[in-house]
């Protein structure tokens, strides 16, 4: 069974500050999504990472994949507070999709002014 | 082009009782997924609908049901509701690329 692991879980840091957040799991996989969640809202995409070694990065975010110790990183540089929301990432187990996606717990992100 | 909706948006239900929820997919998409997000959770996949067959499941009673018609949109029915299934439920619509497409969700209430 495919299990994914984020932390932290809760993280409270201040404006300007860099910090990242880690998601592993736990068989093989090159399909690995990054989701932004505002309270009472849906899934914003971020990322969809599909190689080992692929880094893409969007503003103030950066996420990576490294297939091989089956971790990604999202990276915050010099957070503001708009980035205060709950992040998930999401790994596809292949086959199409027809698994579906397997989601951490999210790291629930609070940034203070 | 048009994104992904589903209605209704807030859904109140009395435990025992049956449920339908609708989501229309993103134009020309014809793979829609399901997803069940409880309170403080990551979303848990339901099913997926390629073509209008069920080609995969996640771990879930067969009281939850789907059925996917010919323009891909789609519903999934949940019969003899318990509290439990409270939650927020996501369709999430894709075509042959990784990307998956979701939708604002229907928040469903089980008293």
């Amino acid at each position: 069974e495919l299990k994914v692991e984020q932390n932290p879980l809760f993280l409270s840091m201040q404006e300007g500050k860099n910090y990242t957040i880690y998601c592993n799991y736990s068989t093989t996989s090159d399909r690995l999504y990054w989701y932004r969640q505002d309270p009472g809202k849906s899934l914003e995409s971020l990322f969809v990472l599909l190689s080992n070694g692929a880094v893409k990065q969007e503003g103030r975010l950066m996420a990576s994949l490294d297939t091989k110790a089956r971790l990604s990183t999202l990276h915050i540089t010099a957070a503001v507070h708009d980035l205060s929301a709950t992040y998930f990432c999401a790994v596809d187990k292949g086959g199409g999709g027809a698994d579906g996606l397997t989601f951490g717990k999210g790291t629930h992100l609070i940034i203070q002014p | 082009e048009t994104g992904v909706t589903q209605s209704p948006t807030h859904l109140i239900k009395t435990r025992g009782q049956q449920v339908t929820l609708r989501c229309s997919s993103q134009s020309g998409h014809n793979t829609v997924s399901w997803y069940q997000q409880a309170l403080g959770q990551g979303p848990q996949f339901i099913f997926q609908y390629y073509r209008e067959e069920e080609n995969g499941r996640g771990n879930f009673p067969p009281r939850f049901s789907g059925l996917q018609f010919p323009n891909y949109s789609s519903e999934l029915n949940v019969n003899a509701l318990e509290l439990d299934d409270s939650a927020l439920y996501l369709c999430a619509s894709s075509l042959s690329g990784p990307e998956q497409y979701f939708g604002p969700g229907t928040r469903l209430t089980v008293t």
